[in-house]
């Protein structure tokens, strides 16, 4: 079964500074998609970036960018100029079609900004 | 974009009611949607998977008596917790999956319900 692991329960960063939130899974697949999710105080779960396995390119999404590493398996997602309102919960998920397509998500990482 | 309404987004009853969550798609029609239960400062813990037209499917440890899922249409799901009793309280989130089970289909969260029971 794939797993996820988010090594890091809580991470925080400075207003305006950039943080980078790890993320590692196990996988034998090689087509998948990863994927990088918000989760406000409000608990709303908000799609941040997603990455497709077969893509070399990282992806970025303006303040938001990847560091996908497929061999080493690898994700983490970087938060350039930190805003307040970055601060969140943020969970990595994979999902490959050897889990039916479902989602499996990480652990979760606090992320708290300081004004 | 594709939006998931939840409802009710919070609700307090006494234990031994039985509560119904719905979930819509509004904009779109879900073939699939997941229920997933969320602890305080925990991940989302995949409940079922449900899908139109036919049984849905639970995760192992997930009492199907206890937790009623009915898929009967394209944009409506439903999850009802019978005899609900203070251990299931928590926060209940569906999620729907865009077309078919291709692996780029986009899968949208509702907002959530927070349960809770007296």
């Amino acid at each position: 079964a794939q797993t996820v692991t988010q090594s890091q329960p809580e991470m925080s960063v400075q207003e305006a500074e950039t943080v980078t939130l790890s993320c590692t899974y196990d996988t034998s697949e090689s087509d998948y998609y990863l994927f990088w999710y918000k989760q406000p105080p409000s608990r709303q779960m908000i799609l941040v970036i997603r990455q497709e396995a077969y893509k070399q390119q990282n992806a970025t999404e303006n303040r938001f960018s990847v560091n996908f590493q497929k061999a080493a398996k690898s994700f983490s997602l970087k938060i350039s100029d930190s805003q307040l309102g970055d601060a969140a919960m943020y969970f990595c998920a994979y999902r490959g079609r050897n889990a039916g397509n479902m989602l499996t998500f990480g652990g979760g990482t606090r992320l708290m900004v300081k004004p | 974009g594709a939006v998931v309404s939840q409802h009710p987004s919070w609700v307090i009853c006494k234990s031994g009611t039985s509560v119904k969550i719905e979930c819509r798609s509004l904009d779109f029609q879900a073939t699939t949607m997941f229920w997933y239960r969320q602890f305080p400062k925990q991940s989302l813990m995949l409940m079922a998977t449900s899908n139109e037209g036919s049984k849905a499917t639970y995760e192992q440890g997930v009492e199907k008596d206890k937790f009623l899922i009915n898929h009967a249409s394209l944009t409506l799901s439903t999850l009802t917790v019978t005899s609900a009793h203070p251990e299931d309280s928590s926060f209940y989130i569906c999620s729907a999956r865009v077309g078919g089970a291709a692996l780029n289909q986009p899968q949208h969260f509702g907002d959530g319900t927070r349960l809770s029971i007296l």
